[in-house]
């Protein structure tokens, strides 16, 4: 399976909300996870099941979507969130990443 | 607190071997399937392998099938990746990731592993 995110690079201004995106390229149902990535550290699970919130993560920062397109929103950015975002799916093998989005100050 | 250490990373030269650890703490390491991601420099992440709780059951990404062992010791703690045939296409930073109901909570730092002559 195929994931695809958009954009590939998102310019937001801090406090403003953030939309990104994954399209899987086959039904994946809600086996859908967002992981977050900072320079030099080691992805962090943010959400699973398509919109679950891990342990510990904020709640601005929500996930929806089913099938094969989900949305990953953060509703007020906040400096430690310009970073990399990336789906995966878990309802097929191999488990397969979208190609990353970065978040970028504006 | 659940810890994933991985460590074995270096500079190998191309067709060469290289076996990396991941010592697991903070968790039931044997109640867990286990798996590794890799992440090329400036790339995105790649899932590797997966084993599953007793070390019968494992699975490959077509690119290190044959050339790629995962193992686990569940006495020690520890999962293993051994690799072998090594090419450029294998530099990587390889993560030791704890599978959680199919989706991955927790990763370790990452291990540098260097294909070049």
């Amino acid at each position: 399976i195929v994931m695809t995110q958009s954009p590939a690079t998102l310019s937001v201004s801090p406090g403003e909300r953030a939309t990104l995106s994954c399209r899987a390229s086959q039904s994946v149902s809600s086996n859908l996870a967002w992981y977050q990535q900072k320079p030099g550290q080691a992805p962090r699970l943010l959400i699973y099941a398509a919109s679950t919130r891990a342990t510990g993560i904020p709640a601005r920062f929500s996930g929806s979507g089913s099938g094969a397109e989900f949305t990953l929103t953060v509703s007020s950015l906040q400096s430690e969130d310009f970073v990399v975002y990336y789906c995966q799916q878990y309802n097929n093998w191999p488990r397969t990443f979208g190609q990353g989005t970065k978040v970028e100050i504006k | 607190e659940v810890q994933l250490v991985e460590s074995g990373g270096d500079l190998v030269q191309p067709g060469g071997s290289l076996r990396l650890s991941c010592a697991a703490s903070g968790f039931t390491f044997r109640s867990y399937w286990m798996h590794w991601v890799r992440q090329s420099p400036g790339k995105g992440l790649v899932w590797v392998s997966r084993i599953n709780t007793d070390g019968g059951g494992t699975t490959y990404a077509d690119s290190v099938k044959g050339r790629f062992t995962i193992s686990r010791d569940n006495a020690k703690n520890t999962l293993y990746l051994q690799m072998n045939s090594l090419s450029a296409e294998d530099t990587a930073v390889y993560y030791c990731v704890r599978d959680n109901s199919d989706f991955f909570d927790y990763w370790g730092q990452g291990t540098l592993v260097t294909v070049s002559s």
